[in-house]
């Protein structure tokens, strides 16, 4: 089963930031957090890694609460080409993904 | 070198056929992956290799069966499969805890 709890789909208009949570309350201590970013008939591409407070790259910023239970990717100012399946995974033994959040980005 | 490459892109089957996937990575990776994954469904992980031996087989049929015949190659041989096996199959390789690189994937279909 996986461990992670993510919404199934968001929308968004071109322009806006787009938050996308992620439920992890079984996290263990040395648990990293990764977000994976998927377009149709190819395959998931890393975007953001992290372990606690706020990470951030060209691409997104990752925020980690105290708690570690729940994880938050932040795309600043999504385009089109934006719309695609994410998902996050915890761990690096367990390569198990869950059913991630389908963004859908309109103009 | 920073890809993981899978051959071929695209493959169709008959039920009675035998074929093969294949992955490689030069990145010097220890761990490969096998997944399948159905149309809007997420991956589904299938096979994990770690330093060359198969670790994790989640209970995937015998018809595909799983090689690592070196560090930066993986192999699935396909046999007898059924139009249901009808999929995306993705290979993926990762050092530790630093991420995963994902291949582009094998789109196979099975008649």
């Amino acid at each position: 089963l996986a461990k992670t709890t993510q919404p199934i789909s968001m929308d968004s208009y071109e322009g806006q930031e787009v938050n996308i949570t992620c439920s992890h309350n079984n996290i263990a201590t040395n648990d990293y957090i990764t977000w994976y970013q998927q377009f149709p008939s190819q395959g998931p591409r890393f975007i953001i890694q992290g372990y606690k407070t706020k990470v951030t790259n060209e691409v997104a910023s990752l925020f980690i609460p105290a708690d570690r239970k729940s994880s938050t990717l932040s795309l600043p100012r999504v385009s089109l080409s934006d719309t695609a399946v994410y998902y996050c995974l915890v761990g690096e033994d367990d390569m198990r993904f869950g059913a991630g959040t389908r963004l859908t980005v309109k103009p | 070198d920073t890809e993981v490459t899978q051959t071929p892109k695209h493959l169709v089957m008959g039920m009675t056929n035998k074929k093969s996937l294949k992955c490689e990575q030069h990145m010097g990776h220890r761990a490969m992956y096998w997944y399948k994954q159905k149309a809007k469904k997420p991956p589904e992980l299938m096979f994990v290799y770690s330093y060359e031996k198969l670790s994790i087989n989640e209970s995937v049929p015998s018809r595909f069966s799983p090689e690592c015949p070196n560090s930066s190659l993986l192999n699935l041989h396909l046999h007898a499969l059924q139009p249901e096996d009808s999929a995306l199959y993705l290979c993926a390789s990762s050092q530790e805890a630093y991420g995963y690189t994902f291949g582009s994937g094998t789109r196979l279909t099975v008649v």
